[in-house]
Protein backbone atom coordinates (compact mmCIF):
# COMPACT_ATOMS: atom_id res chain seq x y z
CA UNK A 1 0.00 0.00 0.00
CA UNK A 2 1.21 3.40 -0.28
CA UNK A 3 3.53 4.67 2.35
CA UNK A 4 4.14 8.34 3.85
CA UNK A 5 7.03 8.76 5.37
CA UNK A 6 7.38 11.90 8.04
CA UNK A 7 10.13 13.09 9.84
CA UNK A 8 11.95 13.42 12.37
CA UNK A 9 9.62 11.37 14.67
CA UNK A 10 10.11 13.58 17.49
CA UNK A 11 11.94 17.04 18.02
CA UNK A 12 12.74 19.05 21.69
CA UNK A 13 14.34 22.48 20.83
CA UNK A 14 15.11 25.79 22.41
CA UNK A 15 12.63 28.64 21.91
CA UNK A 16 13.37 30.89 18.87
CA UNK A 17 15.06 27.70 16.67
CA UNK A 18 13.37 27.07 13.34
CA UNK A 19 12.59 23.50 12.68
CA UNK A 20 11.92 21.76 9.40
CA UNK A 21 9.73 18.30 9.28
CA UNK A 22 10.04 16.78 5.63
CA UNK A 23 6.74 14.24 4.46
CA UNK A 24 8.01 12.00 1.59
CA UNK A 25 5.46 9.94 -0.53
CA UNK A 26 7.43 6.73 -0.82
CA UNK A 27 5.69 4.70 -4.00
CA UNK A 28 3.35 6.91 -5.43
CA UNK A 29 3.54 10.62 -6.56
CA UNK A 30 1.53 13.47 -4.04
CA UNK A 31 -0.23 15.43 -6.58
CA UNK A 32 -1.70 17.16 -2.89
CA UNK A 33 -0.05 17.20 0.70
CA UNK A 34 -1.63 18.31 3.66
CA UNK A 35 -0.10 19.23 6.73
CA UNK A 36 -2.15 18.92 10.45
CA UNK A 37 -1.82 20.04 14.17
CA UNK A 38 -3.18 18.10 16.58
CA UNK A 39 -3.08 18.77 20.55
CA UNK A 40 -3.91 15.64 22.87
CA UNK A 41 -6.90 14.05 22.80
CA UNK A 42 -7.95 16.23 20.34
CA UNK A 43 -8.96 16.05 16.54
CA UNK A 44 -7.14 16.85 13.48
CA UNK A 45 -6.92 20.21 12.50
CA UNK A 46 -6.14 21.71 8.85
CA UNK A 47 -3.35 23.67 8.42
CA UNK A 48 -2.76 24.30 4.51
CA UNK A 49 -2.64 22.06 1.74
CA UNK A 50 -0.05 22.02 -0.87
CA UNK A 51 -0.21 21.21 -4.36
CA UNK A 52 3.37 20.95 -6.32
CA UNK A 53 4.36 23.66 -8.18
CA UNK A 54 2.69 25.99 -6.22
CA UNK A 55 1.86 28.43 -3.63
CA UNK A 56 0.41 26.32 -0.26
CA UNK A 57 -3.29 27.30 0.82
CA UNK A 58 -3.48 28.43 4.28
CA UNK A 59 -6.51 27.91 6.47
CA UNK A 60 -7.72 31.01 8.32
CA UNK A 61 -5.73 31.88 11.32
CA UNK A 62 -2.81 29.86 10.40
CA UNK A 63 0.36 32.15 9.98
CA UNK A 64 2.15 31.40 6.63
CA UNK A 65 4.90 33.00 7.90
CA UNK A 66 5.14 31.13 10.78
CA UNK A 67 4.32 28.19 9.04
CA UNK A 68 6.41 28.34 5.57
CA UNK A 69 5.29 25.18 3.75
CA UNK A 70 7.36 24.08 0.29
CA UNK A 71 6.16 21.46 -2.38
CA UNK A 72 9.05 21.57 -4.46
CA UNK A 73 8.52 17.90 -6.01
CA UNK A 74 5.12 15.20 -6.46
CA UNK A 75 6.84 13.06 -3.43
CA UNK A 76 8.31 16.08 -0.94
CA UNK A 77 6.60 18.83 1.27
CA UNK A 78 8.31 20.20 4.04
CA UNK A 79 6.58 22.09 6.77
CA UNK A 80 9.42 25.18 8.34
CA UNK A 81 8.14 26.07 11.96
CA UNK A 82 9.69 29.65 11.81
CA UNK A 83 11.30 31.13 15.40
CA UNK A 84 9.32 28.14 16.99
CA UNK A 85 8.20 29.28 20.48
CA UNK A 86 6.26 27.16 23.45
CA UNK A 87 2.89 27.61 22.06
CA UNK A 88 3.75 25.64 18.83
CA UNK A 89 4.43 22.71 20.65
CA UNK A 90 2.50 20.20 19.61
CA UNK A 91 1.72 17.41 17.35
CA UNK A 92 2.05 17.27 13.56
CA UNK A 93 1.26 15.37 10.64
CA UNK A 94 1.34 15.44 7.06
CA UNK A 95 -0.82 13.50 4.38
CA UNK A 96 -0.70 12.60 1.24
CA UNK A 97 -2.99 11.78 -2.06
CA UNK A 98 -2.79 11.38 -5.78
CA UNK A 99 -3.87 13.20 -8.21
CA UNK A 100 -8.32 11.96 -7.92
CA UNK A 101 -10.20 13.65 -5.29
CA UNK A 102 -11.89 10.07 -4.26
CA UNK A 103 -8.50 8.46 -3.13
CA UNK A 104 -7.90 8.69 0.66
CA UNK A 105 -5.46 10.36 2.17
CA UNK A 106 -1.97 8.61 3.33
CA UNK A 107 -0.74 9.66 6.32
CA UNK A 108 2.68 10.02 7.94
CA UNK A 109 3.48 8.91 11.79
CA UNK A 110 3.59 12.16 12.74
CA UNK A 111 6.11 14.56 14.26
CA UNK A 112 5.98 15.24 18.00
CA UNK A 113 7.13 18.90 18.06
CA UNK A 114 8.63 19.88 21.98
CA UNK A 115 9.67 23.65 22.32
CA UNK A 116 11.82 24.54 26.08
CA UNK B 1 -16.18 25.04 13.80
CA UNK B 2 -14.34 23.45 10.94
CA UNK B 3 -14.66 20.04 12.37
CA UNK B 4 -17.45 17.55 11.86
CA UNK B 5 -18.94 16.32 15.65
CA UNK B 6 -18.54 12.35 16.47
CA UNK B 7 -20.49 10.10 18.88
CA UNK B 8 -19.82 9.09 21.73
CA UNK B 9 -16.81 10.39 22.14
CA UNK B 10 -15.53 7.80 24.37
CA UNK B 11 -16.78 3.92 24.26
CA UNK B 12 -15.82 0.98 26.52
CA UNK B 13 -16.79 -2.74 25.22
CA UNK B 14 -15.74 -5.85 25.96
CA UNK B 15 -13.49 -8.22 23.76
CA UNK B 16 -15.88 -10.19 20.91
CA UNK B 17 -18.53 -7.06 21.11
CA UNK B 18 -19.38 -5.16 18.43
CA UNK B 19 -18.90 -1.24 18.47
CA UNK B 20 -20.67 1.24 16.64
CA UNK B 21 -19.49 4.58 16.07
CA UNK B 22 -21.35 7.93 14.92
CA UNK B 23 -19.58 10.71 12.86
CA UNK B 24 -22.30 13.76 11.49
CA UNK B 25 -20.79 16.76 8.68
CA UNK B 26 -22.14 19.90 7.94
CA UNK B 27 -21.73 20.41 4.25
CA UNK B 28 -22.35 18.99 0.95
CA UNK B 29 -19.74 15.77 0.09
CA UNK B 30 -17.85 14.28 -2.55
CA UNK B 31 -17.13 11.49 -0.20
CA UNK B 32 -16.80 10.18 4.04
CA UNK B 33 -13.71 8.23 5.19
CA UNK B 34 -12.58 7.11 8.29
CA UNK B 35 -9.14 6.36 9.98
CA UNK B 36 -7.83 4.91 12.83
CA UNK B 37 -5.29 6.28 15.14
CA UNK B 38 -3.02 4.67 17.53
CA UNK B 39 -1.69 6.74 20.77
CA UNK B 40 0.65 8.95 19.32
CA UNK B 41 1.06 7.73 15.66
CA UNK B 42 -0.32 8.76 12.36
CA UNK B 43 -3.79 7.78 10.88
CA UNK B 44 -4.42 4.81 9.47
CA UNK B 45 -7.09 4.95 6.43
CA UNK B 46 -9.95 2.22 7.20
CA UNK B 47 -12.39 2.71 4.25
CA UNK B 48 -13.87 5.34 1.87
CA UNK B 49 -17.83 5.64 0.98
CA UNK B 50 -18.74 7.91 -1.61
CA UNK B 51 -21.81 10.78 -1.93
CA UNK B 52 -23.64 8.11 -3.94
CA UNK B 53 -23.14 5.01 -1.76
CA UNK B 54 -25.34 4.00 1.06
CA UNK B 55 -22.98 0.85 2.69
CA UNK B 56 -19.80 -0.06 2.45
CA UNK B 57 -18.27 -3.46 4.03
CA UNK B 58 -13.99 -4.25 4.75
CA UNK B 59 -13.79 -7.37 6.42
CA UNK B 60 -15.02 -6.76 10.10
CA UNK B 61 -15.74 -2.97 9.10
CA UNK B 62 -19.51 -1.87 8.11
CA UNK B 63 -19.58 1.91 6.97
CA UNK B 64 -22.98 3.20 6.26
CA UNK B 65 -23.57 6.92 4.58
CA UNK B 66 -26.69 9.01 4.79
CA UNK B 67 -26.21 11.89 2.55
CA UNK B 68 -30.06 13.33 4.11
CA UNK B 69 -29.18 13.64 7.16
CA UNK B 70 -25.15 14.46 6.80
CA UNK B 71 -23.98 11.53 8.72
CA UNK B 72 -22.42 8.40 8.95
CA UNK B 73 -21.60 5.27 11.16
CA UNK B 74 -18.77 2.80 11.68
CA UNK B 75 -19.50 -0.61 13.10
CA UNK B 76 -16.96 -2.99 14.25
CA UNK B 77 -18.04 -6.51 14.53
CA UNK B 78 -16.17 -9.13 16.96
CA UNK B 79 -14.54 -6.60 18.55
CA UNK B 80 -10.61 -7.32 19.37
CA UNK B 81 -7.88 -6.02 21.79
CA UNK B 82 -6.01 -4.32 18.91
CA UNK B 83 -8.81 -2.10 17.73
CA UNK B 84 -8.66 -0.32 21.18
CA UNK B 85 -7.64 2.80 18.88
CA UNK B 86 -9.48 6.60 18.31
CA UNK B 87 -11.84 6.50 15.07
CA UNK B 88 -12.13 9.38 13.02
CA UNK B 89 -14.51 10.25 10.34
CA UNK B 90 -12.95 13.14 7.90
CA UNK B 91 -15.64 14.40 5.38
CA UNK B 92 -14.49 15.46 1.80
CA UNK B 93 -16.67 18.98 1.10
CA UNK B 94 -17.14 19.93 -2.85
CA UNK B 95 -14.00 22.41 -2.04
CA UNK B 96 -12.25 18.81 -1.95
CA UNK B 97 -11.37 20.01 1.57
CA UNK B 98 -11.43 17.12 4.40
CA UNK B 99 -12.73 18.30 7.58
CA UNK B 100 -12.14 15.72 10.71
CA UNK B 101 -14.38 14.72 13.34
CA UNK B 102 -13.52 14.91 17.09
CA UNK B 103 -13.36 11.02 17.34
CA UNK B 104 -14.01 8.52 18.99
CA UNK B 105 -11.62 7.03 21.75
CA UNK B 106 -12.50 3.26 21.74
CA UNK B 107 -11.30 0.73 24.56
CA UNK B 108 -11.69 -2.49 24.05
CA UNK B 109 -11.97 -4.90 27.00
CA UNK B 110 -10.50 -8.18 27.67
Amino acid sequence: GAVVSQHPSWVICKSGTSVKIECRSLDFQATTMFWYRQFPKQSLMLMATSNEGSKATYEQGVEKDKFLINHASLTLSTLTVTSAHPEDSSFYICSAREDNSNQPQHFGDGTRLSIL
Amino acid sequence: SQQGEEDPQALSIQEGENATMNCSYKTSINNLQWYRQNSGRGLVHLILIRSNEREKHSGRLRVTLDTSKKSSSLLITASRAADTASYFCASMNRDDKIIFGKGTRLHILP
